[in-house]
């Protein structure tokens, strides 16, 4: 099973903000390493939507935002719109492994 | 454009292999890295491994150490990963993903191929 943690599913009525956060420990996240985000719509790859804890790719929209602190990070999507009904993945490296590591996923739903 | 474009689907028996490849271009292929990703049904993301297409040097995942192979073939821009000893549970949709260069950190998949559906069944 995946060494981060993400919450199942979060919901929420447009226009709200929703976060999902990425729990990891000592050998990932809290060992300094970088976090990043994906966004996978339903039959798709995985789609680049914050890297290196913060950082958003040419884009995407500045209603996703990122965030990092101590073994954990969160997602944060502000303004909720239909399109952003997606699956959301962290990643990370994980030192005990010696390579990368994807949280475990979580569904959006646009209520 | 930059573009990744993977070969096509596969349907295997257990116990055979399968070489899946991931041909690049719009980019100096040489210049990145590229790392495969895999998803069972209904599942998430999972790491297989990351190859070096300058060097050719690889480090796989735990899980698959002894059971992949990623390869490259420079005149060609492609990478190829080879999964031995399929079981069921090897049934998935395989990526290949570039690997962003200078992020300022540990760098992501910044663009990833449609996806290889590999499918083990007898």
């Amino acid at each position: 099973q995946s060494v981060l943690t993400q919450p199942p599913s979060v919901s929420g009525a447009p226009g709200q903000r929703v976060t999902i956060s990425c729990t990891g420990s000592s050998s990932n996240i809290g060992a300094g390493y970088d976090v990043h985000w994906y966004q996978q719509l339903p039959g798709t790859a995985p789609n680049l939507l914050i890297y290196v804890n913060t950082n958003r790719p040419s884009g995407v929209p500045d209603r996703f935002s990122g965030s990092k602190s101590g073994t954990s990070a969160s997602l944060a999507i502000t303004g909720l719109q239909a399109e952003d009904e997606a699956d959301y993945y962290c990643q990370s490296y994980d030192s005990s492994l010696s390579g990368y590591v994807f949280g475990t996923g979580t569904k959006v739903t646009v209520l | 454009q930059v573009q990744l474009v993977q070969s096509g689907a596969e349907v295997k028996k257990p116990g055979a292999s399968v070489k899946v490849s991931c041909k690049a271009s719009g980019y100096s292929f040489t210049s990145y890295y590229m790392h495969w990703v895999r998803q069972a049904p209904g599942q998430g993301l999972e790491w297989m491994g990351i190859i070096s297409p300058s060097g050719g040097t690889t480090n796989y995942a735990q899980k698959f150490q002894g059971r992949v192979t990623m390869t490259r073939d420079t005149s060609t821009s492609t990478v190829y990963m080879e999964l031995s000893s399929l079981r069921s549970e090897d049934t998935a949709v395989y990526y290949c993903a570039r690997e962003m260069a200078h992020c300022g950190g540990d760098c992501p998949g910044d663009v990833w191929g449609q996806g290889t559906t590999v499918t083990v069944s007898s």
